[in-house]
């Protein structure tokens, strides 16, 4: 069974503060994705990144970066300077084996509400 | 470009009437996802269809929910009759192909 685990449940750092949100993932399968999604005050669920099991090399996008281990099955997720406009849910997520598709059987964990304050 | 699109917004309903939830994927989009997430699950699949076939049906949780898709352009997700642990926000998603997933707005069903 495909389990995702995100044992922060609350962050609250102030602006211009680095924070990571963790994320440890447990699958039987030999491929398949990992994801983030961030959901914001206004609901809906916005695309992060995807990695998929074989491409274990560190990313990172602007202020975001996030680090794939996959000896700790873990992806980790840094935001740098973090600012107001990032106060939101965080998603981690895994897919099925890759054969399934990269959307398919998506298990999401249970989110990290962070909050950033002026 | 309009994303996915759900409507209503939010739905309030007494037990045992039925309730029908829409949504319109993205233009060219062929996969088609809803999801339900609540304080106690989180998020989790219900169905998805791939050229509005459905694939897997294996997350709806009971015989009182059924989900089509008639066209290309159009799903509905069908709860009769409801209960009030049928409460949750229910969101549809699609995507092209493998690429990135597009969330809709979401639907806040109550049921009392």
């Amino acid at each position: 069974a495909q389990k995702v685990t995100q044992a922060q449940t609350e962050i609250s750092v102030v602006e211009k503060e680095d924070v990571t949100l963790d994320c440890v993932y447990e699958t039987r399968d030999t491929t398949y994705y990992l994801f983030w999604y961030k959901q914001p005050p206004s609901g809906e669920l916005v695309f992060l990144i995807r990695r998929n099991s074989f491409d274990e090399q560190n990313e990172i996008s602007g202020r975001y970066s996030w680090n794939f281990q996959k000896s700790t099955s873990s992806f980790n997720f840094t935001i740098t300077a973090s600012q107001v406009v990032d106060s939101a849910v965080y998603f981690c997520a895994l897919s099925g084996p890759r054969y399934t598709g990269a959307n398919s059987k998506l298990t999401f964990g249970k989110g990290i509400t962070l909050s950033v304050r002026p | 470009d309009a994303g996915v699109i759900q409507s209503p917004r939010h739905e309030v309903t007494e037990m045992g009437q039925e309730v029908t939830l829409r949504c319109k994927p993205i233009s060219g989009h062929d996969y088609l996802f809803w999801y339900r997430q609540t304080m106690m699950r989180g998020l989790e699949l219900l169905i998805y269809f791939n050229n509005n076939v459905p694939i897997d049906d294996s997350g709806m949780p009971e015989d009182r929910f059924s989900a089509k898709m008639p066209n290309a352009s159009f799903s509905t997700l069908k709860i009769q009759p409801s209960e009030p642990r049928d409460s949750a926000v229910y969101f549809c998603a699609s995507s092209r192909r493998e690429e990135k997933l597009f969330f809709g707005s979401g639907t806040q069903l109550s049921v009392l």
